[in-house]
């Protein structure tokens, strides 16, 4: 079967560094993604990561790792604006119609 | 800005009434998808359709019923609603050359 973990919950102080693991076991593996989901909002996109290693944007960055069905994502510099959900999810199939199986989401809390 | 657009934010409907939810895209996407989303649960595919006229099941189709018959819409049916399709539902849509996925905004439903 196909599973995603990553933690329910999450607390961080503003201006602090969090990361954010996720681990997957999947077949068919193409591609995995994290967004951001505020409350009562659509997810939005963050990351893309194909290949392993790190990718930076901004304050955000995302890592992989194939072999060790590991990525994280890592958030600097935080801001009472990052209070949200995040998302892993895992693109199954290598096709503009990719499955996407996520994850049950981590909630970050941001705290002053 | 790629904009998907759901009918309505919140829906209360009686156990047994057939549902429609539409989903409208303005990027001329040709990948669709419908997500529920429950707490604990994440983001689970019912329903997704890669062309016009064409579906695919997702990980949990039973009760639902899709239709595709403009490429820019994609509408999502319960055929006889139930309390445990009490839920969020959450539109998706992807081009060709990119497998980020656009939501919507999301449609609150409540069976009672």
């Amino acid at each position: 079967g196909q599973n995603i973990d990553q933690p329910t919950e999450m607390t961080a102080t503003e201006g602090a560094i969090v990361q954010i693991n996720c681990t997957y076991q999947t077949s068919g593996f193409n591609g995995l993604f994290w967004y951001q989901q505020h409350a009562g909002e659509a997810p939005t996109f963050l990351s893309y990561n194909v290949l392993d290693g790190l990718e930076e944007k901004g304050r955000f960055s995302s890592f992989l790792s194939r072999s060790k069905g590991y990525s994280y994502l890592l958030l600097k510099e935080l801001q009472m604006k990052d209070s949200a959900s995040y998302l892993c999810a895992v693109s199954l199939v290598w096709s503009s119609a990719s499955k996407i199986i996520f994850g049950s989401g981590t909630r970050l809390s941001i705290r002053p | 800005d790629v904009k998907v657009t759901q009918s309505s934010r919140y829906l209360v409907k009686r156990t047994g009434e057939k549902v429609f939810l539409e989903c409208v895209q303005d990027m001329d996407h040709e990948n669709m998808f419908w997500y529920r989303q429950d707490p604990g649960l994440g983001l689970r595919l019912i329903y997704f359709s890669y062309d016009v006229k064409m579906k695919e099941k997702g990980d949990i189709p039973e009760g639902y019923s899709v239709s595709r018959e403009k490429k820019e819409r994609f509408s999502l049916i319960l055929e006889s609603a139930s309390t445990n399709q009490t839920s969020m539902y959450l539109c998706a849509s992807s081009g060709p050359l990119t497998y980020e996925q656009y939501f919507g905004p999301g449609t609150r439903l409540t069976v009672t």
